[in-house]
């Protein structure tokens, strides 16, 4: 089975904060992608990365930054934590184009 | 503007019946089509996926495409309780190394 971990289910953080979020994935997937989910808006795309190195913006990337220095790892970094930042964010990898997506448990994010 | 537009919901089915899901999706390049059910604080979980225009079967969970009429829906036989979630359609373009297009999701209430 495919096993996506995210590094904190919960967090609590102060506005100008910079918060690191950690993605890791077992099935040696080349891509990995970083969402945050609303209420009413959905799961919107921040970021995604189809190789070590590699990165590309999603939909929505203001104010996020990502790092993929090994394959199973995937951080999503809050530069300066804003309290519109408070959301879900959600982890997911894939084997490949058009294949089928996995994500993490989600993390929880209240900025203050 | 790639989009995947689904009923919000609710949609009631009584124990035993079947729930009927419905997304449709505006990108005729569109290339594959999953289904991800989301219980309430947690992150979506993929039930299935289908790639070619017809039926794909997978225990109590049919789908089916139809990509003449960019229509993809999901059926579940004798509905459970626990089938009580909101249902997301994503599909991908296969365009590129980027994520999917989600539906804002179906919310469906089983009824005992």
């Amino acid at each position: 089975d495919v096993k996506v971990t995210q590094s904190s289910r919960y967090l609590v953080k102060r506005t100008g904060e910079k918060v690191f979020l950690e993605c890791v994935q077992d099935m040696d997937h080349e891509n990995m992608f970083w969402y945050r989910q609303d209420p009413g808006l959905g799961l919107r795309l921040i970021y995604f990365s189809y190789d070590v190195k590699m990165k590309e913006k999603g939909d929505i990337p203001e104010g996020y930054s990502v790092s993929r220095e090994k394959k199973e790892r995937f951080s999503l970094i809050l530069e300066s934590a804003s309290t519109n930042q408070t959301s879900m964010y959600l982890c997911a990898s894939r084997i490949g184009v058009s294949y089928e997506q996995y994500f993490g448990p989600g993390t929880r994010l209240t900025v203050t | 503007q790639k989009e995947v537009e689904q009923n919000s919901g609710p949609l009631s089915v009584p124990e035993g019946a079947i729930a009927s899901l419905n997304c449709t999706y505006s990108d005729r390049g569109s290339q594959s089509f999953f289904w991800y059910r989301q219980y309430s604080g947690k992150s979506p979980e993929l039930i299935m996926f289908i790639y070619s225009n017809g039926d794909k079967e997978d225990g109590r969970f049919t789908a089916q495409l139809n990509k003449a009429s960019q229509y993809v829906s999901l059926l579940i036989r004798d509905s459970q309780p626990s089938d009580s979630a909101t249902y997301l359609c994503a599909v991908n373009s296969g365009g590129g190394a980027d994520g999917l297009t989600f539906g804002k999701g179906t919310h469906l209430i089983i009824q005992p």
